[in-house]
């Protein structure tokens, strides 16, 4: 989707370290959220934010954090503490008013080194 | 707690012929169902949704799905496939409107031989 830029298209991380997944987008949407991607797993939720300066954890919260200081820019950070973290992640947003659905950004593959 | 179930983890077909992924979705009360379609190393596109008036929802590139209550039931289908729609396709069930919270089925992986 044109309108949500997710950055970098890839990333590795390694051990003991933290790192951060952008996404941006100028859809002007209230409500953005974080999915992590297994293989044979679908999409799980990591956390969401309906407005700006707040976010709700999601199914698999642990070992992550999330900011949201402007509507424009959802950042996800995978800390150290997430022991597992080599998946595809996937930014989506929506207008919180209305019946539309999400959409989503191209995402980012975080892999270990 | 709602769920989605695709019980076909991978197809094959032939270009031209026909398809039908199947979804079964569980939801307490009157759900909103998508279809997105992911090609390797992308985001998801919304194929088609449907959350209430006709039955029989038509989406882009030619796919359509049927609502049918009595079954909990959303399945996709496309009358002749084409060798671009090789690509992994998800079902949904949320709510509608404020946090929306959406539930994924696992997906279907589609081959299209020729």
């Amino acid at each position: 989707d044109g309108g949500i830029t997710q950055s970098p298209k890839y990333l590795f991380r390694k051990e003991g370290q933290n790192v951060t997944l952008s996404c941006e987008q100028n859809l002007n949407h209230d409500a953005m959220y974080w999915y992590r991607q297994d293989p044979g797993q679908g999409l799980r939720l990591i956390y969401y934010s309906q407005i700006v300066n707040d976010f709700q954890k999601g199914d698999i919260a642990e070992g992550y954090s999330v900011s949201r200081e402007k509507k424009e820019s959802f950042p996800l950070t995978v800390t150290s503490a997430q022991k597992n973290p080599t998946a595809f992640y996937l930014c989506a947003t929506r207008p919180v008013q209305g019946s539309q659905p999400q959409h989503f950004g191209d995402g980012t593959r975080l892999s270990i080194l | 707690a709602q769920s989605v179930t695709q019980p076909d983890i991978h197809i094959t077909v032939s270009e031209g012929a026909s398809l039908e992924l199947r979804c079964n979705y569980s939801y307490g009360a009157t759900p909103y169902l998508f279809w997105y379609v992911q090609s390797p190393g992308q985001g998801l596109q919304l194929l088609l949704k449907y959350f209430s008036g006709d039955t029989l929802v038509q989406g882009i590139k030619g796919f359509e799905a049927e609502f049918k209550r009595s079954q909990s039931s959303f399945n996709l289908r496309k009358p002749s496939v084409h060798w671009s729609d090789a690509a992994e396709y998800f079902c949904a069930v949320g709510a509608l409107g404020g946090y929306q919270k959406v539930t994924f089925g696992i997906g279907t992986k589609l081959q299209v031989i020729p």
